[in-house]
């Protein structure tokens, strides 16, 4: 089964940089999926960040794509989610996911990784 | 993008009873390219529906959707003390995808 783990701070400080990385497991990071950042504020819905594939091709969400960069990383079997310009806004669990479907830029979700919390305050 | 509207917001149910849930988008999904998730509290997601209406792996049978177009029903036929959670839909049509803001099922 696939297991997929953010990692990163917990808190970051307004107008900085957010910065998470999802360790993937049981599954090759190379294989046909857009894997995908998700997040969702506090006792709110959820939103696509962005996606991306093992070639490093990468699609964002408009409403965050000025501020967004997600990278891979295969040697390391990882991929990563920078945010700029952080606001409390910003503040939401994170997560890492893969689609249900191979070599689609938009697609379900069936595995997730269990989130990470990320509070932006100084 | 697509807006997803999910109705009601709250759901008040007992065990045992049928459960309908709604979600409207404000236009055409292609291909019925629509999902449903359960979350439990600070649990991750859970998909339980693509497609419309297959349900994913190891989902029970009392789980079931139904839809096309605009309007898509996610339906539980007979509530057990495991499922009142907050559902999701989601539309992975166009992009950027987009989720419903949720409907909570709590015990009446």
């Amino acid at each position: 089964q696939v297991q997929l783990q953010e990692s990163g701070p917990g808190l970051v400080k307004p107008s900085e940089t957010l910065s998470l990385t999802c360790g993937v497991s049981v599954d090759s990071i190379s294989g046909s999926y857009y894997w995908g950042w998700i997040r969702q504020p506090p006792g709110k819905g959820l939103e696509w960040i962005g996606s991306i594939y093992h070639s490093g091709s990468t699609y964002y969400n408009p409403s965050l794509k000025s501020r967004v960069t997600i990278s891979v990383d295969t040697s390391k079997n990882q991929f990563s989610l920078k945010l700029s310009s952080v606001t409390a806004a910003d503040t939401a669990v994170y997560y890492c996911a893969r689609p249900g479907r191979t070599a689609m830029v938009t697609s379900y979700f069936d595995y997730w990784g269990q989130g990470t919390l990320v509070t932006v305050s100084s | 993008e697509i807006v997803l509207t999910q109705s009601p917001g709250t759901l008040s149910l007992s065990p045992g009873e049928r459960a309908t849930l709604s979600c409207r988008a404000s236009q055409s999904v292609s291909s019925s390219y629509l999902a449903w998730y359960q979350q439990k509290p600070g649990q991750s997601p859970r998909l339980l529906i693509y497609g419309a209406s297959s349900r994913a792996t190891g989902i029970p049978d009392r789980f079931s959707g139904s839809g096309s177009g605009t309007d898509f029903t996610l339906t539980i036929s007979r509530l057990e003390p495991e499922d009142f959670a907050v559902y999701y839909c989601q539309q992975y049509g166009y992009s950027p995808g987009t989720f419903g803001q949720g409907t909570r099922v709590e015990i009446k």
